[in-house]
């Protein structure tokens, strides 16, 4: 059975800094993983995708790597900003028809 | 493109009451998901149709839930009667494959479900 863990929960930083976010599960077998930014009160915006033939992938500020082996993934947001504040999800599972999600790391990125 | 689209946004009931929410997923996605998510948890999955038919519906608490999507577009998720554990964000997706390694689900702004 697939878990998702996220670590940390929760994370406040002054504006500017780089940020690794964590991921870790349970089945290596992972078919992809998603990485999600959920604002308060909205439904989820997808980030990243990595398939499982795939290492990494990158969008702008944000790279997002995956090691199946070692049942991990990271976020990386480099130079962050106040609009970065959210809260961000790792999700995964065999396939695309079962996305298992962590509980996420909520973000603040101050000025 | 629209989105992913859900109705009503926000809905309060009293427990026993029913209740039901509303999905429109984008235009062409084949596969459309119900999850919910509880304050301080992610989203997990309650129903998986594939057009109009269930694919997965193994956490779905059928003695009490119910989901439909009958022309495999639209789709209904229906409580009753709904307990104050249900009380919880309901979020609908859609993902224009079913198989293989390709294609992000898109998620709706969910309905916020509050049970008193």
């Amino acid at each position: 059975k697939q878990e998702v863990t996220q670590i940390p929960a929760a994370l406040s930083v002054p504006e500017g800094e780089n940020l690794v976010l964590n991921c870790s599960f349970t089945d290596s077998a992972i078919y992809n993983l998603q990485w999600f930014r959920q604002d308060p009160g909205k439904g989820l915006t997808s980030l990243l995708l990595i398939q499982s033939s795939q290492r990494e992938q990158t969008s702008g500020r944000l790279n997002a790597s995956l090691d199946k082996s070692s049942g991990r993934s990271t976020l990386y947001i480099a130079a962050s900003q106040p609009g970065d504040s959210a809260t961000y999800l790792c999700a995964g599972g065999r396939g695309y028809n079962k996305l298992i999600f962590g509980a996420g790391t909520r973000l603040a990125v101050h000025p | 493109e629209a989105g992913v689209a859900q109705s009503p946004r926000y809905k309060i009931i009293e427990k026993r009451q029913s209740v039901a929410f509303w999905c429109n997923p984008i235009s062409g996605h084949a596969t459309l998901y119900w999850y919910q998510q509880i304050l301080g948890q992610g989203p997990k999955l309650l129903i998986q149709f594939q057009n109009n038919g269930v694919v997965d519906d193994s956490q779905l608490p059928k003695d009490r839930f119910s989901a439909e999507r009958l022309k495999g577009v639209d789709s209904t998720l229906k409580i009753q009667p709904a307990k104050l554990e249900d009380s919880a964000v309901y979020l609908c997706a859609s993902r224009i494959s079913s198989g293989g390694s390709r294609g992000e689900q898109f998620f709706g702004p969910g309905t916020r479900l509050t049970v008193l």
